[in-house]
């Protein structure tokens, strides 16, 4: 079963401002740990922000945080001053004890000069 | 850098024969895994390894066998190549096998089977 979704197939948005990408998830565990990683188009995969479930605070890491809101099983990625190397896909991830990583489909991000 | 190496990086092969893909670490990690990436399904885990000898299936598991003689050294292995296992195939390590998993990928081997 789909266990994370990221609704946004494509989004823009202009140099310099914020974008949140969103991320919702399905599960029925309380301990789970939220991944974000970014694909350019080089290919590579690079780790940017985690969050924990039992983590109090929202996750933050230079330019970018995570909104994370446990009741509504979302954890948005939130990126600040958007700069042209931003452009690249997004995945959403999730791990909960006892399995393995799951990946959400990915969102494809433009930032416009 | 992670220092992961993952080799060949692109390969074209024909169908029905064997194709093994190496990914190396030079982080003395203790998980290895195996993903692949296909369009509109984002990574999906393949085969992961938690120790030398030590390795599980992951949720695609059919068609694909691995090895891990060494720490460094993970192997994929398509036994008999078929068209359906075209893909971007990417090696992870993670020092941790906790909920803070954070796994860090080597670079791609794009495969292509004709």
């Amino acid at each position: 079963a789909q266990k994370i979704t990221q609704t946004q197939p494509g989004m823009f948005v202009q140099e310099k401002e914020a974008v949140t990408l969103d991320c919702t998830y399905d599960t029925s565990d309380p301990s789970y740990g939220l991944f974000w990683y970014k694909q350019p188009s080089s290919g590579e995969m690079i780790f940017l922000i985690y969050q924990g479930s039992y983590d109090q605070q929202n996750a933050t890491e230079g330019r970018y945080s995570l909104n994370f809101q446990k009741a509504r099983k979302s954890a948005n990625l939130v990126i600040s001053a958007s700069q042209l190397g931003d452009s690249a896909m997004y995945f959403c991830a999730m791990r909960e004890a006892d399995n393995d990583m799951r990946f959400g489909a990915g969102t494809r991000l433009t930032v416009k000069p | 850098d992670a220092g992961i190496t993952q080799s060949p990086r692109h390969k074209v092969t024909e169908t029905g024969t064997p194709v093994t893909l190496r990914c190396h670490q030079t982080e003395n990690h203790r998980y290895m895994y195996w993903y692949r990436q296909d369009p509109g399904h984002g990574l999906r885990l393949i085969h992961y390894s938690y120790g030398v000898k030590d390795t599980d299936k992951g949720e695609v598991s059919d068609g694909y066998s691995v090895s891990r003689s060494k720490t460094e050294d993970f192997l994929l292995t398509l036994e008999s190549a078929t068209s359906s296992q075209t893909s971007v195939y990417f090696c992870a390590i993670s020092e941790r096998g906790d909920l803070k998993n954070i796994q860090y990928f080597g670079a791609g081997t794009r495969l292509s089977v004709l």
